[in-house]
């Protein structure tokens, strides 16, 4: 099946600092990818969907200059945090998508990034 | 995607049958039911998709009736290892191309 991995699983950082975050689609070409933040006990929100080669659009909200996400290739999608504070202490999820698969179902999840800022 | 309502948490034994209902009183002609599971610290992995009827895989069972405005997902026999959130989705193809998550169903089996 489909994997998405992300490194690095987990991740502590002085505040003010900036982290960057990788999303890999191991076996297959991922058109697009999405970035999530979760918090403990709470549901996945939607940040960002990147599509390869072209800027990423941002949910509303979501600080662009503070999340930044590149993707540069059908295989790797990046979120750098920028200058981070203890509250975007979080678990950040990214999912990539196939293609236009005629199932509904191609969207699949990496196993997720623990970021604690101190 | 078309809002949904689960209940918040579940409690379950192991080797008992699981049914987790989701309601869609707006779901569209085009619409989809998909279910996903979320264990601890991971992300989400896909379980089951259906329209209508009855659709069953090695994991879990869907039931949804002919009105398709409610869903039921059903876990056979569950295990200390099906102890995690369940989410519900409802949504076209071009909708899913972006999930929104609900709030989804914690369940916890217990021994």
């Amino acid at each position: 099946g489909a994997v998405v991995s992300q490194h690095p699983s987990r991740v502590i950082c002085k505040s003010g600092t900036s982290v960057k975050i990788e999303c890999r689609s191991l076996d297959f070409q991922a058109t697009t990818m999405f970035w999530y933040r979760q918090f403990p006990k709470k549901s996945l929100m939607l940040m960002a969907t990147s599509n390869e080669g072209s800027k990423a659009t941002y949910e509303q909200g979501v600080e662009k200059d503070k999340f930044l996400i590149n993707h540069a290739s059908l295989t790797l999608s990046t979120l750098t945090v920028t200058s981070a504070h203890p509250e975007d202490s979080s678990f950040y999820i990214c999912s990539a998508r196939a293609g236009l698969a005629a199932s509904y179902n191609e969207q699949f999840f990496g196993p997720g990034t623990r970021l604690t800022v101190l | 995607l078309a809002k949904t309502t689960q209940p918040i948490s579940m409690d379950s034994y192991e080797g008992q049958e699981v049914n987790i209902t989701c309601s869609h009183n707006n779901i569209a002609t085009n619409d989809y039911i998909t279910w996903y599971q979320q264990f601890p610290s991971q992300g989400p992995r896909f379980i089951i998709q259906g329209y209508k009827t009855k659709v069953t895989n090695e994991v879990a069972s869907l039931f949804i009736p002919a009105d398709r405005k409610s869903s039921t997902l059903s876990l056979p026999r569950v295990s200390l290892s099906d102890t995690a959130v369940y989410y519900c989705l409802v949504g076209d193809k071009a909708s899913f191309q972006k999930l929104v998550f609900g709030t989804g169903t914690r369940l916890l089996v217990s021994p």
